[in-house]
């Protein structure tokens, strides 16, 4: 079946270093890759988000990648804060249901001071 | 400020008795949903609501069901809850498909 694969499941980087999450998705027809962070006890809250006629976007200090040959889209994160401590998830848009998305298994990304 | 709002934030019940959780959106979006979280996964979908039409996906449990009596609020019903049950539950909102989910806080269920 459909399924995104991400990776790592838990990043540990210094304050002030990148943070680079990557996921790969399984179905070809998939047109929309949003980013999610949650943090303890909190809902998960958008970060970015990216479309298939897209390679690249960014916010600030957050930017997302797409190749939509290989499949793979990637969260980039630099110059990390503490605050930037939270499980991250990667999801892709499920061809035949608009509302539903296949979420990956998530990254704890630790900020280490 | 809060766009997603779910009651209560914690909920104890006990093995196979109802229990109804509450969310309301000041957003006004077309679409609710409910997911389900445990611990360390990724969120679930359970089931969507497009304005009054009903969307339950495929596998979720005839336990879970859902009220939506008008644009702002969404209720999860859960008939009777197994231990299997506890969990995180998520309300969401979004304007339409394949659009930002507006997450509410949660509410973190516990079965005895």
């Amino acid at each position: 079946g459909e399924n995104v694969e991400q990776h790592p499941s838990t990043l540990s980087v210094q304050e002030g270093d990148s943070a680079v999450i990557k996921c790969t998705y399984s179905d070809s027809a998939s047109n929309y890759f949003p980013w999610y962070k949650q943090e303890l006890g909190k809902g998960p809250q958008l970060i970015i988000d990216i479309r298939s006629n897209v390679g690249e976007k960014k916010d600030q200090r957050i930017a997302v990648t797409l190749n939509k040959t290989a499949k793979h889209f990637s969260l980039h994160i630099t110059e990390t804060q503490p605050e930037d401590s939270a499980v991250y998830f990667c999801a892709a848009s499920r061809t035949g249901s608009n509302y539903q998305l296949i979420w990956g298994a998530g990254t704890k990304l630790i900020i280490k001071p | 400020d809060a766009m997603v709002i779910q009651n209560p934030r914690y909920q104890v019940t006990q093995f196979g008795k109802p229990v109804t959780l509450s969310c309301s959106q000041t957003l006004n979006h077309n679409v609710m949903y409910w997911y389900q979280q445990k611990s360390s996964q990724a969120p679930k979908l359970l089931f969507h609501y497009y304005d009054k039409d009903f969307n339950n996906e495929a596998d979720t449990p005839d336990n879970f069901q859902s009220r939506r009596p008008n644009t702002s609020f969404c209720f999860l019903d859960i008939r009777s809850p197994g231990l299997g049950d506890a969990a995180m539950y998520l309300c969401a909102a979004s304007r339409g498909a394949d659009e930002k989910l507006f997450f509410g806080s949660g509410t973190q269920l516990s079965v005895l």
